[in-house]
């Protein structure tokens, strides 16, 4: 069974440039979480999605966005870059979303904003 | 608000010695907490979780008890090993329902021969 695929692997991109990260999940997984990592705030949630709708959203700016489409693959674009944007982005999927239930992570996106 | 406080890094053990990394975590709500893994150029794998006072959740021979009375979950091992060098880190559920994590710092163990 495939993991949880992210793409591209790794990202540069110039301050006020727009990106769009892409993840596939676990078939048959309809949860779909993004994750920002950074080495001084950690890992901190962006949003959730299940079943093409936002259930939960982290406290970001609106430059961040998502949206899950009907096959359950997700994505998330930032807009207008900022330098302090640079960091690792995770995927996860789970089968329902619920609490406590197991999350699988994808190996992220790295994305550096020059 | 919601937190989780772990013991900052890094660990240095020998091979085979014993392992423990400090995990506490706010006393809202009634949370799931877990244990995950991040190993170089990976992302997180879950390690263990417990979902109730008392649960004791263990994986490969790490443990970790889910304690209410001070809103702790230590992870533990007895005898950790070289494979064993990773980020180590805590989560909890989000008061509110649904599977948002708030994830602790992160504990880098590393394990020499």
């Amino acid at each position: 069974k495939a993991g949880v695929t992210q793409t591209p692997r790794y990202l540069i991109k110039t301050r006020g440039q727009q990106v769009t990260l892409s993840c596939s999940p676990i078939s048959g997984h309809r949860s779909v979480s993004w994750y920002q990592q950074t080495p001084g705030q950690g890992l901190q949630f962006l949003f959730e999605y299940f079943s093409e709708t936002q259930r939960n959203k982290g406290n970001f700016p609106g430059r961040f966005s998502g949206r899950q489409f009907s096959n359950s693959r997700s994505e998330m674009n930032v807009s207008t870059l900022e330098l302090g944007d640079s960091a690792l982005y995770l995927c996860a999927s789970s089968l329902k979303g619920d609490r406590g239930e197991k999350l699988f992570f994808g190996s992220g996106t790295q994305l550096s904003v020059l | 608000g919601d937190s989780v406080t772990q013991m900052e890094g890094p660990v240095t053990l020998s091979e085979e010695a014993f392992l423990t990394i400090n995990c506490t975590y706010t006393a809202t709500g009634y949370p799931s907490l877990f244990w995950y893994v991040q190993y170089p150029g990976e992302g997180l794998q879950l390690l263990l979780k417990a979902t109730k006072a008392d649960d004791k959740g263990s994986n490969k021979g790490f443990e970790a008890t889910y304690r209410k009375e001070t809103t702790s979950f230590h992870l533990e091992k007895g005898s950790v090993q070289v494979s064993d060098s990773a980020v180590y880190f805590c989560a909890r559920t989000l008061s509110g329902g649904y599977n948002k994590l708030i994830f602790g710092a992160g504990t880098r163990l590393a394990v020499h021969p």
